[in-house]
């Protein structure tokens, strides 16, 4: 069955770094576009970032576009985002997503990670 | 951007009630929305593509239709497992932006 499975979300000081994980299993990942999908406590869901099933193509957020950066490795499964000058308003969990096939939403997604940017 | 506008953002409602949350798109989506169902602490759920197109194992008392801009998702009858928030979400474009969400409560 179709596993993702999100890591590495801590506290962090305004401006720091972090990077987030998400573990692929039960399908074929380098066959599938994917997603990190975020929500503020209490708050609604807010798209971040896409990546192409080969890594050819990256949409970001406006939000996060030059800050965040997304990345994938096909031949151990796994799915990276790379969050730099990190703010308060980032704080958030953080889904991944897979994307269906052909042209079809988020059918799968993991349990999400946590993050807080606080000083 | 395409921005997706939910309404109501809270419905009030008892078991066995219809409802419909309603969605608009800032521009013509064609058929591409999807419907998601989230309960606290999870991840949310797809139940709907393609406006009208029920996901696998979800039950038929869900509904969704619409095209272009407007967009329904119905419960013919509301079961208690029901209560949730529900989101829509277009995926005509690269951003994938979702509407601000409809909590459903019980009344």
């Amino acid at each position: 069955q179709v596993q993702l499975v999100e890591s590495g979300g801590d506290v962090v000081q305004p401006g720091g770094s972090l990077r987030l994980s998400c573990a692929a299993s039960g399908f074929t990942f380098s066959g599938y576009g994917m997603h990190w999908v975020r929500q503020a406590p209490g708050k609604g869901l807010e798209w971040v970032v896409f990546i192409r099933y080969d890594g050819s193509d990256k949409y970001y957020a406006d939000s996060v576009k030059g800050r965040f950066n997304i990345s994938r490795d096909n031949s151990n499964n796994t799915l990276s985002l790379q969050m730099n000058s990190l703010r308060a308003e980032d704080t958030a969990v953080y889904f991944c997503a897979k994307e269906g096939s052909s042209r079809q939403p988020f059918d799968f997604w993991g349990q999400g990670t946590l993050v807080t940017v606080s000083s | 951007d395409i921005q997706m506008t939910q309404s109501p953002s809270t419905l009030s409602a008892s078991v066995g009630d219809r409802v419909t949350i309603t969605c608009r798109a800032s521009q013509s989506i064609n058929i591409w929305l999807a419907w998601y169902q989230q309960k606290p602490g999870k991840a949310p759920k797809l139940l709907i593509s393609k406006a009208s197109s029920l996901e696998s194992g979800v039950p038929s008392r869900f509904s969704g239709s619409g095209s272009g801009t407007e967009f329904t998702l119905t419960i013919s009858s509301l079961q208690p497992d029901d209560f949730a928030t529900y989101y829509c979400q277009q995926y005509n474009s690269y951003s994938k932006t979702f509407g601000q969400g409809t909590k459903l409560e019980i009344k």
